[in-house]
């Protein structure tokens, strides 16, 4: 079965320093992996996906197949970073449903 | 606004008792999902319906059951309830049956006493 482990529940980072939240995942197929995140108060939404490839407010995502990951990065936090983060997985192999990591609070101090 | 709406906001129930979630999605959406978060096991998938026909199922209890009407809003059935279903309770939905992008409802909290 599909898992998908946020080792840290809270990462706590000072505006400015880079910041990586990890993920990594277990999965027998191809997989499709997915950034959410939820701000204060606001519903959790897409953030990114791994084969967009693309930059959305700074942060990246690479997927790893050989130390099977998928870690965000962002080279300098902002404050306005500081939300609740899920790695995400879709497989069809039990239905087309995504498998959610516990999350990862991030706290960007000033 | 992510056009998921769900009610109601909050719900404070007793334990044994019934509740029904409602959740209507996105204009043009016909998949809906449902999702329980509770603070030990993060964001799990419950169920998903799709054209008011269920299409995928992960850890959802027999005590809770769903469905899909033809306006293709969805309700989630929680039956003799007990503390440990306490939890925020999120709809999502989706345009086809592939749930790679979903977009989500703000949730109902659900606490049971």
């Amino acid at each position: 079965a599909q898992r998908v482990t946020q080792p840290e529940k809270l990462l706590s980072v000072f505006k400015g320093a880079p910041v990586e939240l990890k993920c990594n995942y277990s999965y027998s197929g191809s997989p499709e992996l997915f950034w959410y995140v939820q701000y204060s108060r606001q519903r959790l939404q897409l953030l990114l996906r791994h084969i967009s490839r693309e930059s959305i407010k700074g942060f990246t995502a690479d997927l790893n197949k050989g130390e099977t990951s998928f870690h965000l990065k962002k080279p300098f936090a902002q404050e306005e970073d500081s939300a609740m983060y899920y790695c995400a997985l879709f497989s069809y192999n039990a239905g087309n449903m995504l498998t959610f990591g516990g999350g990862t609070r991030l706290m960007v101090k000033p | 606004d992510s056009g998921v709406t769900q009610t109601p906001k909050h719900l404070i129930t007793a334990t044994g008792q019934r509740v029904t979630l409602r959740c209507s999605p996105r204009s043009g959406d016909l998949s809906v999902y449902w999702y329980q978060q509770s603070l030990d096991q993060g964001l799990q998938f419950l169920i998903q319906y799709y054209n008011g026909e269920e299409r995928a199922k992960g850890n959802i209890l027999e005590r809770f059951s769903a469905q899909q009407f033809p306006d293709l809003h969805s309700e989630l059935n929680l039956s003799s309830l007990e503390l440990g279903d306490s939890a925020l309770y999120f709809c999502a939905s989706s345009m086809g049956t592939g749930g790679r992008i979903q977009y989500f409802g703000a949730g109902t909290r659900l606490s049971v006493l």
